[in-house]
C-alpha cells in the first residue's frame, strides 16, 4: 500500500530535549516536505526537499532541522524544542517538485513542548 | 494580505444543498490549484485539482477557476453529512518549489 508514515503520532516532551520525528514514503517519489498546523494558521510549511542531499527552508524553519540521506527518508529535528513547537506536524511527499503533483500526507505527529 | 486566503467558517449548510467554498490568492504566476479535505484529527487528502480558467467537474464536486481575479472556487453539489471536514485551498508557487496553504473553511452538513 503506497503511504507516508510518520512515528511517533503523539509526543510530549520538556523544554530543550532532542527529538526526531521520522517520516518515510514508499511511493519512490522525489519530493519530501515538512508542515505544521496550528489553528486559524493553516499548514505552514517548514523545511523541503527536492531530492538526496538537497533540502531547502520553507516560510517557518526556524528551530527545526531536516536531512535527506535516502530518497525514502525524511525525518524532522528539533534540537532545543520550545513551548511554540507545540503543533500538529504533518510530512507530506510528492512525485516531483512540479507545480501539478499532489502532495500525499503521513498521519501527522501531535507534539506537545512542556 | 495573506498569500492564501479562505474564509474560515464555519458553513452550515443543509443535506443535499449546495456547498461553495471561497479561495483567493496573491501570487499571479501560480498555475495550480489544489483543494484538499481534512477530517478532524486527520490528514489533508487531495479531492480536486485545477489548471485552467473555466470549472473542472468530478462527481459532485466543482473547482472553478478565474486567474484574472485569483479567484478558485470548490462546488459540493447534493452535500451529505460526510462532507463535513475542513477544506483547505493550496497553490504551488511559481516554479513549483513551495505550496502554500490557506487556513481552511470548515463545512457542516446539518442532516
Amino acid at each position: 500500500e503506497a503511504q507516508v508514515t510518520q512515528n511517533p503520532r503523539y509526543l510530549i516532551t520538556v523544554t530543550g530535549k532532542k527529538l526526531t520525528v521520522t517520516c518515510s514514503q514508499n511511493m519512490n517519489h522525489e519530493y519530501m516536505s515538512w508542515y505544521r498546523q496550528d489553528p486559524g494558521l493553516g499548514l505552514r510549511q517548514i523545511y523541503y526537499s527536492m531530492n538526496v542531499e538537497v533540502t531547502d527552508k520553507g516560510d517557518v524553519p526556524e528551530g527545526y532541522k531536516v536531512s535527506r540521506k535516502e530518497k525514502r527518508n525524511f525525518p524532522l529535528i528539533l534540537e532545543s524544542p520550545s513551548p511554540n513547537q507545540t503543533s500538529l506536524y504533518f510530512c507530506a511527499s510528492s512525485l516531483s517538485q512540479g507545480i501539478r503533483t499532489e502532495a500525499f500526507f503521513g498521519q501527522g505527529t501531535r507534539l506537545t513542548v512542556v | 494580505q495573506k498569500e492564501v486566503e479562505q474564509n474560515s467558517g464555519p458553513l452550515s449548510v443543509p443535506e443535499g444543498a449546495i456547498a461553495s467554498l471561497n479561495c483567493t490568492y496573491s501570487d499571479r504566476g501560480s498555475q495550480s490549484f489544489f483543494w484538499y479535505r481534512q477530517y478532524s484529527g486527520k490528514s489533508p487528502e487531495l479531492i480536486m485539482s485545477i489548471y485552467s480558467n473555466g470549472d473542472k467537474e468530478d462527481g459532485r464536486f466543482t473547482a472553478q477557476l478565474n486567474k484574472a481575479s485569483q479567484y478558485v472556487s470548490l462546488l459540493i453539489r447534493d452535500s451529505q453529512p460526510s462532507d463535513s471536514a475542513t477544506y483547505l485551498c493550496a497553490v504551488p508557487n511559481t516554479g513549483g518549489f513551495k505550496t502554500i496553504f490557506g487556513a481552511g473553511t470548515r463545512l457542516f452538513v446539518k442532516a
